[in-house]
């Protein structure tokens, strides 16, 4: 699976757009981007995944570069409870288990 | 719906003894997967269930790791003579099938071995 970079840490206020970097340079055609996030305390929660087209949904928007080498996680408007860790993560989904590797992650707080 | 739950919430052990970690899935969800996450560090796979078989056990540290699952539901996890390496949250999550993206995690055990 191809390897994915994050900035550790980000903040963002409350109501504003958060934008949720990754880096996944060597990606290869068949790798998908999934996204989950882990609020404090609790176990990892899926947000949204996607292969080359933007995807959106009721929590997030996913956008992919065009060489897909990069995306961005996008929450419109960040609340409180937004504040987690957010996973990027990169992978040929197949039928025998989805094992994913979470990384360290982008610790994203949303301040008041 | 109830969602995967996982029990004990809290374990200490000494080390040395050996522990067992209980995951109860979603109902009807096929595959299941033990990760652990040591303080401040990102998820690490240990063991997937495909119904009662684990075609995956690459991510077990040592064969002081095993689990098994029944009835494809209920899985446990164990230790044997635990260290203290082995301290970290232990994750369990379910998903409909092997080829869903979306796991269910529970809420974890803590696991700290004095």
């Amino acid at each position: 699976d191809a390897k994915t970079t994050q900035p550790p840490s980000m903040d963002c206020a409350e109501g504003r757009a958060a934008n949720l970097p990754c880096n996944h340079s060597t990606i290869s055609g068949n790798e998908y981007v999934y996204w989950y996030r882990q609020i404090h305390s609790q176990g990892p929660q899926y947000i949204i995944h996607g292969l080359k087209n933007n995807e959106t949904n009721e929590m997030a928007s996913l956008i992919i570069t065009e060489d897909r080498k990069s995306s961005t996680l996008i929450l419109p408007h960040a609340t409180l409870r937004d504040t987690a860790v957010y996973y990027c993560i990169v992978r040929v989904p197949n039928n025998y288990g989805q094992n994913f590797v979470f990384g360290p992650g982008t610790r994203l707080s949303v301040l008041p | 719906g109830a969602g995967v739950s996982q029990s004990p919430s809290n374990k200490v052990t000494e080390k040395g003894k050996d522990v067992e970690l209980r995951c109860d899935p979603i109902s009807g969800h096929t595959a299941l997967y033990w990760y652990r996450q040591s303080l401040g560090q990102g998820l690490e796979f240990l063991i997937y269930f495909q119904g009662n078989s684990a075609p995956d056990k690459s991510g077990l540290p040592s064969d002081r790791f095993s689990a098994e699952r029944t009835g494809g539901s209920v899985s446990t996890l164990t230790i044997q003579r635990t260290q203290q390496e082995d301290s970290a949250v232990y994750l369990c999550a379910s998903s409909l099938d092997g080829s869903s993206y979306e796991q269910y995690f529970g809420p974890g055990t803590r696991l700290t071995v004095t």
